[in-house]
C-alpha cells in the first residue's frame, strides 16, 4: 500500500522560499506521476503541479514560475520549492501520487495527511 | 480553465437516510471525474473515478453518475462516519486539473 508523508517548516517569512518534501513509501516513486496540492484557509483544493516519470514537470500557470517540482529518485521523495512567498500562499499542502493509464495521468490516487505552511513575518 | 461548481455547499441529513452532491463543469470533461472524501487532518479518500466506478475498498452505498457537465454522488442508508467534507475534480482538460469548491456533509 503507498503511502505519502509531507514534511518541512510550518512556518516561512514573506518573500522567501517554501520547501517541502514528500516521502513515498510501498512504492516506487518511478511508477506514478506526482503532484503537489494546496488548500488555502477555508477555501477549496489547488493543483499546484506535477513531476513526471521521466522528471518532466507542468505547473498550474497562475503560479506564474514560482513553483519548482523535483524528484530524488535514490530516496522516493519528490519536493516542492515555492519563491517570494505572501500571505496568500499560506495553506495546507498536499503531495499525491496520480494513476498512469497508457502512460497518461489520470486522477489522484494517492494522498499525503497534508502539512500546513503559514507564511508570515 | 474547467470551473467545477459544487451544490450545495453544506448538507445536513439523519442517519440512514441518502444525500444527493451535485458537481457542474464549466465546460465537458467526458466521464473524467473523481470524487474525494476528506475529514481534516486526514489524507483525502478516492471515493470515485470514471465518474461512476468504485475506487478499491469503497462500501457500495457509495455511487457515482453523470457524464459531460453534470455528476452526482450519492450516499445510501449515511452513517456517521459519513461526516465529511467531498470534492469533485476534473482529469479531462488540464493543466489545471481542478476541483469543486466542496460540499460538507453533516450527520444530524
Amino acid at each position: 500500500q503507498v503511502q505519502l508523508q509531507e514534511s518541512g517548516p510550518g512556518l516561512v517569512k514573506p518573500s522567501e522560499t517554501l520547501s517541502l518534501t514528500c516521502t513515498v513509501s510501498g512504492g516506487s516513486i518511478t511508477e506514478s506521476y506526482w503532484s503537489w496540492i494546496r488548500q488555502p484557509p477555508g477555501k477549496g483544493l489547488e493543483w499546484i503541479g506535477y513531476i513526471s516519470t521521466g522528471g518532466n514537470t507542468n505547473y498550474h500557470p497562475s503560479l506564474k514560475g514560482r513553483a519548482t517540482i523535483s524528484v530524488d529518485k535514490s530516496k522516493n521523495q519528490f519536493s516542492l520549492e515555492m519563491s517570494s512567498v505572501t500571505a496568500a500562499d499560506t495553506a495546507i499542502y498536499f503531495c499525491a501520487g496520480q494513476l498512469l493509464l497508457r502512460g497518461v495521468p489520470q486522477y489522484f490516487l494517492h494522498w499525503g495527511p497534508g502539512t500546513l505552511v503559514t507564511v508570515s513575518s | 480553465e474547467v470551473v467545477l461548481t459544487q451544490s450545495p455547499a453544506t448538507l445536513s441529513v439523519s442517519p440512514g437516510e441518502r444525500a444527493t452532491l451535485s458537481c457542474r463543469a464549466s465546460q465537458t470533461v467526458s466521464i473524467s471525474l473523481a470524487w474525494f472524501q476528506h475529514k481534516p487532518g486526514q489524507a483525502p479518500r478516492l471515493l470515485i473515478y470514471g465518474a461512476s466506478t468504485r475506487a478499491t475498498g469503497i462500501p457500495a452505498r457509495f455511487s457515482g453518475s453523470g457524464s459531460g457537465t453534470d455528476f452526482t454522488l450519492t450516499i445510501s442508508s449515511l452513517q456517521s462516519e459519513d461526516s465529511a467534507f467531498y470534492y469533485c475534480q476534473q482529469y479531462n482538460k488540464w493543466p489545471p486539473y481542478t476541483f469543486g469548491q466542496g460540499t460538507k456533509l453533516e450527520i444530524k
